[in-house]
């Protein structure tokens, strides 16, 4: 099945820094979407994005579905936007839901 | 619009029991996926309903099933629980395919002991 590599694996920023989040995939999808889990667990849907680019606030998100990768920026981070990142795909045929990556852990400090 | 919510938010079981947990997706929602988090696994896909209909399934054992009701709710249901099934079950809804965005609940942790 697809591969979903993300990088790096941890992060630990000061307030105020900014921040690039990376997830390369083997094989093309139809569906690409950024989630950052808060530390209750829940899974916060940040972007819907099988390519181009879109923001939100301090967040945007670039997919170059050619290239096989995706990268989510975060600008001035804040405490609150600690938690882990998870980049998760639809191949093709979306048999086997979607396929998540290990996810980055992300640590902002005061 | 409300959430996803699942039921119960905290589960603990024994070795050998069976549990279930439900899910109600977002209002208007038909497609209802379940997924398994474990710390050594990461998240995994467990399977997916639409209308009433397992259209997906990963690499699950059969102890793991599932149902969706006519008003799409979802029920997820592990028997013979071993210790490894100790995780995270979240539960996803989608309009109507399952490569639309995925909206997740709140989770539910379940401890096997």
């Amino acid at each position: 099945g697809i591969q979903v590599e993300q990088s790096p694996p941890d992060l630990i920023l000061q307030e105020g820094a900014n921040s690039t989040l990376r997830c390369n995939f083997s094989d093309s999808v139809n569906n690409l979407q950024w989630f950052h889990q808060n530390p209750w667990g829940q899974l916060i849907n940040l972007f819907y994005i099988p390519s181009g680019t879109k923001q939100n606030g301090r967040l945007s998100a670039t997919t170059v579905a050619t290239e096989r990768y995706s990268l989510l920026y975060i600008s001035s981070s804040q405490t609150t936007d600690s938690g882990v990142y998870f980049c998760a795909v639809f191949s093709g045929g979306g048999a086997d839901g979607l396929t998540f990556g290990k996810g980055t852990h992300l640590i902002i400090q005061p | 619009k409300a959430g996803v919510t699942q039921t119960p938010r905290y589960l603990i079981k024994t070795r050998g029991q069976q549990v279930t947990l439900s899910c109600s997706p977002i209002s208007g929602h038909r497609s209802v996926s379940w997924y398994q988090q474990t710390p050594g696994q990461g998240l995994q896909f467990l399977f997916e309903y639409f209308s009433e209909t397992q259209r997906n399934k990963g690499n699950f054992p059969g102890r793991f099933s599932g149902r969706q009701f006519s008003n799409s709710r979802s029920e997820m249901n592990v028997s013979t629980l071993e210790l490894g099934d100790s995780a995270l079950y979240l539960c996803a809804s989608s309009l109507l395919l399952s490569t639309d965005t995925q909206y997740f609940g709140p989770g539910t942790r379940l401890t096997v002991l």
